[in-house]
């Protein structure tokens, strides 16, 4: 079974320029959820997908958007960066719709952003 | 102010003491409650979660949520070496796994 995986590991971007970050869901997993942790914080909910469409954002502008395709993977973008966009921005999965109660969202490694 | 509160410590304990974390929260929608490890340069994994008041026990570690205080515990027995990590309690309204992280708390196990 392969976990949640990432791309790229590092990025380094100037402020104004646009960014795509990567996610491949655990397999089996519908659900895939994105977040933002600065430094010395805890991860903060950019928002969720679910079967391909948006299911559930947090408090981030519109220049935040995403995708999830057919087979899962999901693509975070991000417009008009700013300094403050720095982060480790971490993608998890998760089934959804299962009837099970709590199901376990698991998270990848991360991709560490630098805006200059 | 924050939804979830967290000590950022560092705490610093030595081998085989006992670890106590918690974090306090505003909201009183959350009813799911869990605690994440966060190893240096690594994703957050899951440790327990709890579903509204109560303890729970895994091993090494218990969980406690008291919802009338809105307070949330972890306790790791016997801490080792390999606990150092920062760990992250997180709430949530429902089971949708759209989650509200305290800030974390470093844990530094001395040998």
């Amino acid at each position: 079974e392969t976990g949640v995986t990432q791309s790229p590991t590092h990025l380094i971007k100037t402020r104004g320029q646009q960014v795509t970050l990567r996610c491949s869901s655990q397999s089996g997993h519908n659900t895939v959820s994105w977040y933002q942790q600065a430094l010395g914080q805890g991860p903060q909910f950019i928002f969720q997908y679910y079967r391909e469409e948006e299911n559930g954002r947090g408090n981030f502008p519109p220049r935040f958007s995403g995708l999830q395709f057919p087979n899962y993977s999901s693509e975070l973008n991000v417009n008009a960066l700013e300094l403050d966009d720095s982060a480790l921005y971490l993608c998890a999965s998760s089934l959804a719709g299962n009837l099970k109660g709590y199901n376990e969202q698991f998270f990848g490694p991360g991709t560490r952003l630098t805006v200059l | 102010q924050k939804e979830v509160e967290q000590d950022p410590g560092p705490l610093s304990v030595p081998e085989g003491a006992i670890v106590s974390l918690n974090c306090t929260y505003s909201n009183s929608a959350f009813q799911y409650f869990m605690w994440y490890r966060q190893y240096s340069r690594k994703g957050p994994e899951l440790l327990m979660y709890t579903y509204s008041s109560g303890n729970k026990e895994d091993g090494r570690f218990t969980a406690q949520v008291d919802k009338s205080s809105k307070y949330i515990s972890l306790f790791i027995r016997d801490s080792q070496p390999s606990d150092s990590a920062t760990y992250l309690c997180a709430t949530d309204k429902a089971a949708g796994n759209k989650l509200t992280f305290g800030g974390g708390t470093r844990v530094l196990v001395k040998p």
